[in-house]
Order: C-alpha cells, then sequence, then structure tokens
C-alpha cells in the first residue's frame, strides 16, 4: 500500500520562530490533508489541498502532487501551536475513498 | 463551522460491558468515520458509512459493529468490552463528493 512518511518526527521550537514539516507519499493520491491535534486529543483541520498552495494566517501548505511531497509552513510560531501535525493522503481502497495518515511530526514551541 | 461531536471525552468500562459511542454532525455530510488512535500505530479506521443504514468494514473492525439510522448520527458499539479496546477513538466525517475529513473532540476509553 501508499507509504506516509512525515519529518521531523520531533521538533522544538523558541516562540517566535519559524518552521518546515514535509510530508512525502509513495504514489499518487486524490487529495492530501494536513491536521494538528492539540494537546486535548482533538484533530483540527488545516488544510485541504490536493495541488497548489493555501495560505490561513501564520499557516500556509504546498502540495506538489507530480513530485509526491507536500509541505506544511509555520510562522511566528506560538505555544498553542504545540502539538501533533499530521498529514493524511487520500486513496482509492476496495472501491471507496479512505484516508491514510502519516506518523506525525510532535511540535513543541517553548515561550 | 462543521461541527462533529461525540457523546463522550472520557469513558471508563468494565470487562464485558456493552459500550455505545455516539458521533453526531450538523453539516448534512453523506460519510461518516469512526478510528481508534494507539500510540505507535497511529489513526486505524474501524468502520465507515457512506449512507443512512449502510456500512462498511475498514482496516480493524473486529471486536466491534456500528449503526447508522440517521444521517446524522453514527454509533460504534463494542458488543463486550475488553481490555485491548483501551483506545483513543474518533469520529469523522465529510461530504460525498469531497472527503475533506472534519473531525470530533475524540473519546478517550479506559475498559479495566
Amino acid at each position: 500500500g501508499i507509504q506516509v512518511e512525515q519529518s521531523p518526527p520531533d521538533l522544538i521550537l523558541q516562540e517566535g520562530a519559524n518552521s518546515t514539516l514535509r510530508c512525502n507519499f509513495s504514489d499518487s493520491v486524490n487529495n492530501l490533508q494536513w491536521f494538528h491535534q492539540n494537546p486535548w486529543g482533538q484533530l483540527i483541520n488545516l488544510f485541504y489541498i490536493p495541488s497548489g498552495t493555501k495560505q490561513n494566517g501564520r499557516l500556509s501548505a504546498t502540495t506538489v502532487a507530480t513530485e509526491r511531497y507536500s509541505l506544511l509552513y509555520i510562522s511566528s510560531s506560538q505555544t498553542t501551536d504545540s502539538g501533533v501535525y499530521f498529514c493524511a493522503v487520500e486513496r482509492v481502497s476496495g472501491g471507496y475513498n479512505k484516508l491514510i495518515f502519516g506518523a506525525g511530526t510532535r511540535l513543541a514551541v517553548h515561550p | 463551522d462543521v461541527k462533529v461531536t461525540q457523546s463522550s471525552r472520557y469513558l471508563v468500562k468494565r470487562t464485558g460491558e456493552k459500550v455505545f459511542l455516539e458521533c453526531v454532525q450538523d453539516m448534512d455530510h453523506e460519510n461518516m468515520f469512526w478510528y481508534r488512535q494507539d500510540p505507535g500505530l497511529g489513526l486505524r479506521l474501524i468502520y465507515f458509512s457512506y449512507d443512512v443504514k449502510m456500512k462498511e468494514k475498514g482496516d480493524i473492525p473486529e471486536g466491534y459493529s456500528v449503526s447508522r439510522e440517521k444521517k446524522e448520527r453514527f454509533s460504534l458499539i463494542l458488543e463486550s468490552a475488553s481490555t485491548n479496546q483501551t483506545s483513543m477513538y474518533l469520529c469523522a466525517s465529510s461530504w460525498k463528493q469531497v472527503n475533506e475529513q472534519y473531525f470530533g473532540p475524540g473519546t478517550r476509553l479506559t475498559v479495566t
């Protein structure tokens, strides 16, 4: 099956720093989502981005589907950005579209 | 805003009990999903539904069943809870044509 690899696995930042998280996938996909899992466990939608670039405040994402990767940029990080960031790719499996998740990048932002 | 709610944030049950986890979405989504999340294993799909009264097995359906009697509600049932079902359970929903999934807050289930 398709492999989804995220890097780095762990990241520690000082408040105000910028960072780039990467998601590589091993085969063509229909779509890609980025999520932030907060310390209470909820998965928050960040981006639905099958290709191109999107921005939302201090966050932006770029997916280059032809090269099978996506990047999530966090600028001017804040302590509330801490948590785990997941990318998930959509593939057809057994006749249905399914999300396949990467293992995540655990981010800690210190004041 | 899309809202997906789950009946409990934390739940403690005894081995052998029947457990119901409820999920409700308010966006008229056709698709609904149940996942479990465990350290080192990531998110795994248990069951999903593409329409009322319709269900499909995910990757780890054993020990679980589901019910979807109304479009907005998707229930996960543990017929006889076991300790290896201690986990974080996450519900999600999406539209049929655009599978952008929205997640609920999760239920941390402990089976003792």
